[in-house]
């Protein structure tokens, strides 16, 4: 069965501090990765995918995320985190094969960064 | 640029009422389109999925339906609601096969 995981509910953070939002995934293949970001009461935004080639990605608002896979990871990451980048992450799947319309989703965690 | 709308925004309802939730998107053509339920502020359920006119899959049997009269609508509906229909309902686009979706606000749905 495919699944994607996010162990952690929720995670809290010094603002200032470095941030990473764990993700792993059981998808056959390589799959493409995503992590999407949720404000209250707000639709889901895209954040940042990888595809193919380095294993960092850079994305939208300073964050990046590292692809890993032996470990069939991709935790999401910030050095420095900001009270404004406390939202709910998403982290999605689409596995890589012709036909293949979803994304499956990781139930989400919780960041708080803390002034 | 595309953009894509939900509405209403919020809603409240009766059990056994009707539900009718509508979405567009602008700006594209042939979009893959989806609706999803958030309940509680948490995980995504993928309720309904299209690829074409009149091509609805349904993820989860429930007593929800889907339509999609023109290549840029998608409907949400029911008949009669229940009291665990209520969440947050998003409907979400994409471009064929690159799996980034892009979601509208939102319409959050109480059924009392």
């Amino acid at each position: 069965a495919q699944s994607v995981a996010q162990p952690e509910d929720q995670v809290n953070v010094a603002e200032g501090n470095p941030l990473t939002v764990k993700c792993t995934y059981s998808v056959s293949g390589n799959p493409y990765l995503f992590w999407y970001v949720q404000y209250p009461n707000r639709g889901l935004q895209f954040l940042l995918k990888y595809i193919t080639g380095d294993n960092l990605v850079k994305g939208s608002y300073g964050f990046e995320a590292e692809f890993n896979k032996s470990q069939t990871s991709f935790h999401l990451k910030k050095p420095s985190a900001l009270v404004s980048d406390s939202a709910l992450y998403f982290c999605a799947v689409l596995p890589r094969r012709a036909g293949a319309n979803n994304l499956f989703f990781g139930t989400g965690t919780r960041l708080t960064v803390i002034p | 640029s595309q953009t894509i709308h939900q509405w209403p925004a919020t809603l409240v309802q009766p059990v056994g009422s009707p539900l009718s939730l509508e979405c567009t998107v602008e700006g594209t053509s042939n979009p893959n389109l989806y609706w999803y339920r958030q309940a509680a502020g948490r995980g995504l359920q993928l309720l309904f999925y299209s690829v074409g006119i009149g091509q609805i899959s349904s993820e989860v049997p429930q007593n929800l339906s889907a339509s999609r009269p023109q290549d840029r609508q998608f409907i949400l509906s029911s008949k009669k609601l229940l009291l665990s229909d209520s969440g947050f309902y998003l409907c979400a686009w994409t471009r064929l096969n690159t799996g980034e979706l892009f979601f509208g606000e939102g319409s959050r749905l109480t059924v009392l």
